[in-house]
């Protein structure tokens, strides 16, 4: 069922440093690309979204970069901060219906 | 205001017993769906329910089954379980306008299942 293939499966960042997940999807119908944070114990939370018609969107530290004719998108967390800590993952929809979720990428931020 | 409340938070079930799983959802929301996340993976899509009806399913079994009430709130119902229905179940608010979604969803903290 999954569509949406995320990398990598962990990552290991500095204090202050640029944390970079990617996602890749096949079903070009998918039209909303959002991306949600999981602490332990906790339920996904939305941190940013983006739609197909624009290649980049900033929301503080936050930016999704969304390449359409690779079928490929990003997220990047400028200057990380311990409290980033948490795992990550991207999720794909068509119509805002069910959500594919990729499989989450494990994000530990060194002080 | 509240969010996305579910119980039990936690239960352990064994093979072949039935589990029923509730959920509210954030005030104003009148969406719900669930979502089952393996240990490690990234949530699963099981079904929506929308005006009491059932809008959408994933893959899964028709051992798993739903409800959802007037007041918005829904049941998630698991008969015959096995062993690799162990996970954590995730119920999601969100609003439709016109009968179309309207975006983000709101997770709740999830009931733990185990089946032994």
């Amino acid at each position: 069922q999954q569509q949406v293939k995320q990398s990598p499966q962990s990552l290991i960042v500095q204090k202050g440093g640029i944390s970079i997940i990617n996602c890749a999807y096949e079903n070009t119908a998918f039209d909303y690309f959002p991306w949600y944070q999981q602490f332990p114990g906790k339920g996904p939370a939305l941190l940013i979204a983006i739609r197909p018609d624009v290649s980049e969107k900033k929301e503080g530290r936050f930016t999704i970069s969304f390449n359409k004719s690779a079928k490929q998108f990003s997220l990047h967390i400028m200057d990380s901060q311990p409290g980033d800590s948490a795992t990550y993952f991207c999720a794909a929809s068509m119509h805002l219906g069910d959500m594919r979720f990729g499989a989450g990428t494990r994000l530990t931020v060194k002080p | 205001d509240a969010g996305v409340t579910q119980s039990p938070t936690h239960l352990i079930k064994t093979r072949g017993q039935q589990v029923t799983l509730r959920c509210s959802p954030k005030s104003g929301h009148d969406t719900v769906s669930w979502y089952q996340q393996a240990l490690g993976q990234g949530p699963q899509f099981i079904f929506q329910y929308y005006e009491e009806e059932e809008r959408q399913r994933g893959n899964f079994p028709d051992r798993f089954s739903g409800h959802q009430f007037p007041n918005y709130s829904s049941e998630l119902n698991v008969n015959a379980l096995l062993l690799g229905d162990s996970a954590l179940y995730l119920c999601a608010s969100s609003l439709r306008i016109g009968g179309r979604n309207t975006g983000e969803l709101f997770f709740g903290e999830g009931s733990r299942l185990t089946v032994l």
